[in-house]
């Protein structure tokens, strides 16, 4: 299966209330990037943890990994409607003629109402 | 970190006709890519483009069917060639980032839809 699988698939919640994702991944990193993506729309960068960092915050995200494990989530605190979108997380290949690539997980469509 | 013009952002198309896509950047890059993401899925990788020398593409993509140029190390097009509804997705390109901790950026998309 794919590099990079995310659960759940899709995620319904109240604003104010807190969205966590999971993504796993199969091969060694060197850091893994999460993404959203508005209404099939360009990617937006959010936030990357490398394979050394435990855990990052940035404003209202926070990003754990766990390389033993192979896995990475993010969490939303105090999710607004406008959070809403696709969210991705995604890994660089590190080396050889595939350097840069990125591999995506399938995603986790997050709804917020209102 | 580097800005991306993606042109057409959508566009709807007859079937055996190709559309070439424009990705200029506002800055130097070496490595720019070509992704596909077709509808309710991720992002699959077509292509590497490197700035003179030919794109690598992935398995499952071949340069009759997806035509690249990178002429410069600002700007790529991608050709969708003899198109079947099949080809129906959004199209996007993205640069590497340079030096520190930012993510990759991307261009705002082509939605092509094939009839």
């Amino acid at each position: 299966s794919q590099q990079g699988e995310e659960d759940p698939q899709a995620l319904s919640i109240q604003e104010g209330e807190n969205a966590t994702m999971n993504c796993s991944y199969k091969t060694s990193i060197n850091n893994l990037q999460w993404y959203r993506q508005n209404s099939g729309r360009g990617l937006v960068h959010l936030i990357l943890i490398r394979s050394n960092e435990r855990e990052k915050h940035s404003g209202r995200l926070r990003v754990t990994l766990d390389t033993s494990k192979k896995s990475s989530s993010l969490l939303i605190t105090a999710s607004r409607a406008a959070d809403t979108a696709s969210y991705f997380c995604a890994t660089p290949t590190t080396g050889g003629t595939s350097y840069g690539k990125l591999t995506f997980g399938q995603g986790t469509i997050l709804t917020v109402h209102p | 970190s580097a800005v991306i013009s993606q042109k057409p952002s959508r566009d709807i198309c007859q079937r055996g006709t190709s559309l070439t896509i424009q990705c200029q950047v506002d800055s130097q890059v070496t490595m720019m890519f070509w992704y596909r993401q077709q509808p309710g899925q991720s992002l699959t990788l077509i292509a590497t483009a490197n700035q003179g020398s030919e794109a690598t593409y992935e398995s499952g993509f071949v340069i009759d069917k997806f035509p690249i140029s990178r002429p410069n190390l600002t700007f790529s097009t991608l050709t969708v060639s003899n198109m079947s509804p099949e080809d129906s997705s959004i199209y996007l390109c993205s640069v590497i980032p340079g030096q520190g901790s930012y993510g990759y950026t991307f261009g705002s998309g082509t939605r092509l839809t094939v009839v």
